[in-house]
């Protein structure tokens, strides 16, 4: 089955720190690939997607590449702001599975 | 542009109570979802409707839990006799069509005493 592994949190940064949070995927198809995020009492928002192999989706400074040799759409940030803490999931849609996979979910905290 | 709304945001119940949500996706979006998360989780798929009809459910979905989208418009999730492993936000989301981005509303939380 298809199923998805997230670097664990919490994540804590100073602002203007390196962000990377790890994403591993295993799928029996050709999935597209996503990061979703969600803010404190807001729902969950597309941050960006990335549908076939060596795609990079990006949105917001974010960046993410299909790397489909490694099985991996690692989440990438040159600069966090304090406005970035939040909860980011990476999810996977299976074409003809009709529906996502997440993983369990980062908590990024960024502080001043 | 509204986006997808649910209604209520919260409910809490009591144990052996039935409990109804509401989910009205984005317009002319034909295809909507629902997805359970609990706490410290991602979000798990329940089921999903293309129009009025629905596709698929999960195992997840027990007999308890039934869906509907009687015209093909709002969605309703009903979970009867409640248990306290119910407990958890209740997402749901739509998309346009097949494969398209699926856009997810607020959630109802519903917490089961």
């Amino acid at each position: 089955g298809n199923s998805v592994t997230q670097m664990e949190g919490p994540v804590t940064l100073s602002e203007e720190a390196f962000l990377t949070i790890n994403c591993t995927y295993t799928a029996t198809g050709y999935p597209s690939l996503f990061w979703y995020v969600q803010y404190p009492g807001e729902g969950l928002q597309l941050l960006l997607k990335a549908t076939k192999a060596d795609d990079k989706g990006s949105n917001k400074g974010f960046e993410a590449t299909y790397r489909k040799e490694t099985t991996s759409f690692h989440l990438e940030k040159g600069s966090v702001q304090v406005s970035d803490s939040a909860v980011y999931f990476c999810a996977l849609d299976d074409f003809g599975n009709e529906k996502l996979t997440f993983g369990t979910g980062t908590r990024l905290t960024i502080i001043p | 542009d509204t986006g997808v709304s649910q209604n209520p945001r919260h409910k809490i119940t009591k144990r052996g109570q039935n409990v109804t949500f509401r989910c009205d996706p984005i317009s002319e979006h034909n295809r909507l979802y629902w997805y359970r998360q609990t706490l410290g989780q991602g979000p798990e798929f329940l089921t999903y409707f293309q129009n009025e009809a629905q596709l698929e459910k999960s195992r997840l979905l027990s007999d308890r839990f039934s869906a509907e989208r009687p015209k093909g418009s709002f969605s309703t999730l009903e979970i009867q006799r409640t248990e306290q492993g119910d407990s958890a936000m209740y997402l749901c989301a739509s998309s346009l069509a097949v494969a398209e981005t699926q856009y997810f509303g607020p959630g109802t939380r519903l917490l089961v005493l």
